[in-house]
């Protein structure tokens, strides 16, 4: 698999249910950032967590990592309808400043 | 809160023009980049630019693509003759300079482009 591999590929829920969303990378990092895109839209940036990091959060969002395994995951609590939408996981190697995106966990959360 | 603003949102060209798309990166930023969203695929990186050159790019930015900075406020993407596989959607994006590198990268809406 290749950088930044995200698993679902997608993920039907209830509204009120919580959400989880898993990536693993290959290569060491530097941080892992993680993106929602609405359906033709931008990516909206949620949360970056630096490889000296384990776990984050933001509001109803909780992002863990575990450099030893190279994986990221991404707790939506409560989701909502609205929370409808496909996110990625992308990573910044050490030395470079591209970020290198998986193929996203399509997420719909049903009413 | 601040923001990339990209033009247009939409380009329809015909195949073998030229065509460039243009981005306001936020305003207290350093490093740009695009990065492009064939439909259905994933996003790819095509060029990162700080202090007025560019200082990484993917195999896919080849001579047909150049990126410049025109004035204090601008960032472009040129793609010369156009070609049907480079429909997609590019994005411009942009990281604040504090502490160097490893900082959130802000991305636009994205340009639609279609080569017909």
């Amino acid at each position: 698999s290749q950088q930044g591999e995200e698993d679902p590929q997608a993920l039907s829920i209830q509204e009120g249910e919580n959400a989880t969303m898993n990536c693993s990378y290959k290569t060491s990092i530097n941080n892992l950032q993680w993106y929602r895109q609405n359906s033709g839209r931008g990516l909206v940036h949620l949360i970056l967590i630096r490889s000296n990091e384990r776990e984050k959060h933001s509001g109803r969002l909780r992002v863990t990592l575990d450099t030893s395994k190279k994986s990221s995951s991404l707790l939506i609590t409560a989701s909502r309808a609205a929370d409808t939408a496909s996110y990625f996981c992308a990573t910044v190697r050490g030395g470079s400043e591209k970020l290198v995106f998986g193929k996203g966990t399509k997420l719909t959360v049903n009413p | 809160e601040p923001e990339v603003t990209q033009t247009p949102s939409h380009q329809v060209t015909q195949m073998g023009q030229e065509v460039i798309l243009r981005c306001v990166p936020i305003s207290n930023h350093l490093y740009f980049y695009w990065y492009r969203q064939i439909l259905g695929q994933k996003v790819e990186f095509l060029v990162s630019f700080y202090n007025n050159e560019i200082s990484e790019k993917s195999e896919i930015f080849d001579d047909q693509f150049s990126v410049e900075r025109p004035d204090g406020s601008n960032f472009t993407l040129k793609i010369r003759s156009t070609k049907l596989e480079d429909s997609a959607m590019y994005f411009c994006a942009s990281q604040g300079g504090t502490g160097g590198r490893g900082n959130t990268i802000y991305f636009g809406e994205g340009s639609w482009l279609t080569v017909v």
